[in-house]
């Protein structure tokens, strides 16, 4: 089945500055990979999301990059705001197969003032 | 249009106990999953349906079975619970048509 790794596991920035979490995946079928956002004691709240045709995407402060060919992508946030503070999730899906998730293990951002 | 509903929303079981957690969308979604977070982890996949009368096992099945008899209703149960199985619980839905998947607020589940 798939893999999903994700890192690092925690990140800690100075608030304005930008930061780069990485994920790679194992299936080559895999065609969608969302990014969720965390706060504690909260559900998954979707941030931004790539379909495989696609290499980038970018939505204001969030953008994601995907490489195919290398079976990894990754989530950019510029700008940070002590509100970016979160924990962070990657996954990857299957559409057709049913939408079934495997996530990456999570980064905590921290993004001090 | 409540998106996906879950209850309950916390529950504490002892060991050896049965319950059902319920879960009910009304996007008319064809797709339906239960995950579990643990603490400090990802979602990790229990079971999912691609239609009614369709499921299937993910990751962690075991101590758990599901149904969906119907498009709105997919649910949970633990047939005899254990203190491993205490997390948080979330249901999933989305369309065939689109990516877009809707989850839950979440089960807090305790089993002592």
């Amino acid at each position: 089945g798939e893999n999903v790794e994700q890192h690092p596991s925690t990140l800690s920035v100075q608030e304005g500055d930008s930061a780069v979490i990485k994920c790679t995946y194992s299936d080559s079928a895999s065609n969608y990979f969302p990014w969720y956002k965390q706060e504690l004691g909260k559900r998954p709240q979707l941030i931004i999301d790539i379909r495989s045709n696609v290499g980038e995407k970018k939505d204001q402060r969030i953008a994601v990059t995907l490489n195919k060919t290398a079976k990894h992508f990754s989530l950019h946030i510029t700008e940070t705001q002590p509100e970016d503070s979160a924990v962070y999730f990657c996954a990857a899906s299957i559409v057709a197969a049913g939408n079934k998730l495997t996530f990456g293990g999570g980064t905590r951002v921290l993004v001090k003032p | 249009n409540a998106g996906v509903t879950q209850t309950p929303k916390f529950q504490v079981l002892k060991t050896g106990q049965s319950m059902t957690l319920q879960c009910a969308q009304d996007m008319n979604h064809e797709y339906m999953s239960w995950y579990r977070q643990d603490p400090g982890m990802g979602l990790r996949l229990i079971h999912y349906s691609v239609g009614a009368g369709i499921t299937d096992q993910g990751e962690v099945p075991n101590g758990y079975n599901v149904s969906r008899s119907t498009t709105e209703d997919f649910p949970l149960r633990l047939l005899s619970a254990a203190p491993s199985q205490t997390s948080v619980y979330f249901c999933a839905s989305s369309g065939v048509s689109g990516n877009t998947i809707y989850f839950g607020e979440g089960s807090w589940l305790t089993v002592v």
